[in-house]
């Protein structure tokens, strides 16, 4: 059974680091990985998507790498920014018509 | 529409009472997945479509829950005799046919509160 994991918990910084995010998942059969953020109350917005054959993806200040092999993804935010704010999510799926399984996520603050 | 549509957005129930859930897919979107989520947990897979047919049901934590999909198009979760329990936001997403780039869309959520 996939078990995905995210590290740190929480994290607080101030406005302007870069921070990683981490992901880890057990069963390294996966179809894709796919990063989420979720503002509190709200549903979840769809950062990026990592292929299983791919090793990154980036868009704008936010890059996220794939590391099948070792059960790892990290998501990298450069600059961060107040509006950064949010719990960010992390997803696998096994396969096309498979369910996504998610980790617990990771509560970001930014400080200004 | 433009994006996974759930509706109502937040609901009330006494405990015992049943309750209907829906969630309006982005049009033509083949798959649909039903989540739940407690506060301060990751979502936790409850259901699976493709088109009409509900291929994965083994999420649905008692039989007191029941999700449907009759013409392929819109979903209904159902849950009977509401418990505390029970009390969650219920995520809907769905995905188009396609290969490992196919990206899954959220709707905002029924948060449901039994009281």
């Amino acid at each position: 059974k996939q078990e995905v994991t995210q590290i740190p918990a929480a994290l607080s910084v101030p406005e302007g680091e870069n921070l990683v995010l981490n992901c880890s998942f057990t069963d390294s059969a996966i179809y894709n990985l796919q990063w989420f953020r979720q503002d509190p109350g709200k549903g979840l917005t769809s950062l990026l998507l990592i292929q299983s054959s791919q090793r990154e993806q980036t868009s704008g200040r936010l890059n996220a790498s794939l590391d099948k092999s070792s059960g790892r993804s990290t998501l990298y935010i450069a600059a961060s920014q107040p509006g950064d704010s949010a719990t960010y999510l992390c997803a696998v799926r096994r396969d096309y018509g498979q369910n996504f399984v998610f980790g617990p996520g990771t509560r970001l603050s930014v400080l200004p | 529409g433009a994006g996974v549509s759930q509706s109502p957005r937040y609901k009330v129930a006494k405990r015992g009472q049943d309750v209907a859930l829906r969630c309006d897919p982005i049009s033509g979107h083949v798959s649909l997945f039903w989540y739940q989520q407690a506060l301060g947990q990751g979502p936790e897979f409850l259901t699976y479509f493709q088109n009409e047919a509900q291929l994965d049901k083994s999420g649905l934590p008692s039989d007191r829950f029941f999700a449907e999909r009759p013409e392929g198009s819109v979903s209904t979760l159902k849950i009977q005799r509401t418990q505390q329990e029970d009390s969650a936001v219920y995520l809907c997403a769905s995905t188009q046919v396609g290969g490992p780039n196919t990206e899954a869309f959220f709707g905002q959520g029924t948060r449901l509160t039994v009281v």
